[in-house]
């Protein structure tokens, strides 16, 4: 299984909900990422999990909140949330040191 | 610091014709690299990597790239494109010690008839 799972494809937010992103992974991998892209850009990492302990925070802001339960899940809880934040956010992992990253299909978020 | 540029934001070329997707990165050491493609509103899959040995590496769907230290670069080809090939290709850079990747701008392939 090589798959990184993303849940909900697509998700619409008003500025005051609070809502979560989820992605699952069963590869083994002990590394697991988030990424926002916009459209037309590369995409940015924003978080890093290594062994369920966030390593990398890229100044990213309060109002997104990752979590790691456990080695296969990863959570992006999100509040307040601005218009500008509509983007398509990724989830990737990886197996630590071989850095060969395996991506989801994007969770496809807009926020009115 | 580490970047990665793709020179080419958007190449068009005809179906059957050949295509070299060009890369060129800025690390301290060798890096890990990779190429990888995305269909619109999808997520990225990767089509080829090299972290050592043979510069010369082959991927999925036909894709090859080279690995030339001389000129920092990690150049993406196929010899023959087919019209399932348009997307965006990212080129990406990763660090042999941490989990981060580094992403190029992007290059857009139009492919016509």
């Amino acid at each position: 299984d090589t798959e990184v799972t993303q849940t909900p494809k697509h998700l619409v937010m008003g500025m005051t909900n609070k809502k979560s992103l989820k992605c699952e992974q069963h590869m083994g991998h002990r590394a697991m990422y988030w990424y926002k892209q916009k459209a037309k850009k590369p995409p940015e990492l924003m978080f890093v999990y290594s062994y369920e302990k966030l390593s990398i925070n890229e100044s990213v802001p309060s109002r997104f909140s990752p979590e790691c339960p456990n080695s296969s899940l990863l959570n992006l809880h999100l509040h307040a949330l601005q218009p500008e934040d509509s983007a398509l956010y990724l989830c990737a992992s990886s197996q630590g040191r071989t850095v060969e990253a395996f991506f989801g299909q994007g969770t496809r978020l807009t926020v009115v | 610091a580490q970047s990665v540029t793709q020179p080419d934001i958007h190449i068009t070329v005809s179906e059957g014709a050949s295509l070299e997707l060009r890369c060129n990165y800025s690390y301290g050491a060798t890096p890990y690299l990779f190429w990888y493609v995305q269909s619109p509103g999808q997520g990225l899959q990767l089509l080829l990597k090299y972290f050592s040995g043979d510069t010369l590496v082959q991927g999925i769907k036909g894709f090859e790239a080279e690995f030339k230290r001389s000129q920092s670069s990690f150049n993406l080809r196929k010899p023959s494109v087919h019209w399932s090939d348009a997307a965006e290709y990212f080129c990406a850079v990763g660090a042999r010690t941490g989990n981060q990747f580094y992403f190029g701008t992007g290059t857009s392939l139009t492919v016509i008839p």
